[in-house]
């Protein structure tokens, strides 16, 4: 079982609703990232915080906003989505923190997101 | 430069064949090259991994095997099973940044 848990596993929205995804990790890992995967393709980086602190935004829209509360939860606030936007949402840890290196990185099951 | 390029698309291997992927990249700044199973419906799961200062990894049926000089490396899974029915992504990064580089991933059907 993967020691990355996200919520919820499946959300669908309309493009005027507010929501968020959440992730957990107890591993003690200090970096953290949001993924986004489209059907048959690769994991898209969105997002990494390290030590509680954005580290890299990859040039991600606004309508997607990133928060990390504490070491061990990160969220990810969605706000006037495009149907575009549908996707799996990865929310995955690492021990790296300072070195900037991703090291391994453990995954989460996803969070499958449709928007209406 | 900071692309990985991943062979075949698609794959479909005989139980107890031998799967074989491949990935080449370009940027000799990579240092640390995983490979990544991911199931329907599943996040990826760290496979196995390789550092560049060994030429081949084994980790019971799954083997890398890592040609530095030609950029390229490879996935064999030995006696392929039904159950290893999955997307592989192998991917690259470098020391001193967060970012993987995915390849295009490969689906491997096993025929039971």
């Amino acid at each position: 079982d993967t020691e990355v848990t996200q919520t919820p596993k499946h959300l669908v929205m309309g493009m005027t609703n507010k929501k968020s995804l959440k992730c957990e990790q107890h591993m003690g890992h200090r970096a953290m990232y949001w993924y986004k995967q489209k059907a048959k393709k690769p994991p898209e980086l969105m997002f990494v915080y390290s030590y509680e602190k954005l580290s890299i935004n990859e040039s991600v829209p606004s309508r997607f906003s990133p928060e990390c509360p504490n070491s061990s939860l990160l969220n990810l606030h969605l706000h006037a989505l495009q149907p575009e936007d549908s996707a799996l949402y990865l929310c995955a840890s690492s021990r790296s923190g300072l070195a900037g290196e991703a090291g391994e990185l453990f995954f989460g099951e996803g969070s499958r997101l449709t928007v209406l | 430069q900071q692309q990985v390029k991943q062979s075949p698309q698609s794959l479909i291997v005989q139980k107890g064949g031998i799967s074989i992927i491949n990935c080449a990249y370009e940027n000799t700044a990579f240092d640390y090259f995983p490979w990544y199973q991911q199931f329907p419906g599943k996040g990826p799961a760290l496979l196995i991994a390789i550092r560049p200062d060994v030429s081949e990894k084994k980790e019971g049926r799954f083997t890398i095997s890592f040609n530095k000089s030609a950029k390229q490396f490879s996935l064999h899974i030995m006696d392929s099973q039904p159950g290893d029915s999955a997307t592989y992504f192998c991917a690259a990064s470098r020391s001193g940044t967060y970012k993987y580089i995915f390849g295009t991933g490969t689906r491997l059907k096993v025929l039971a």
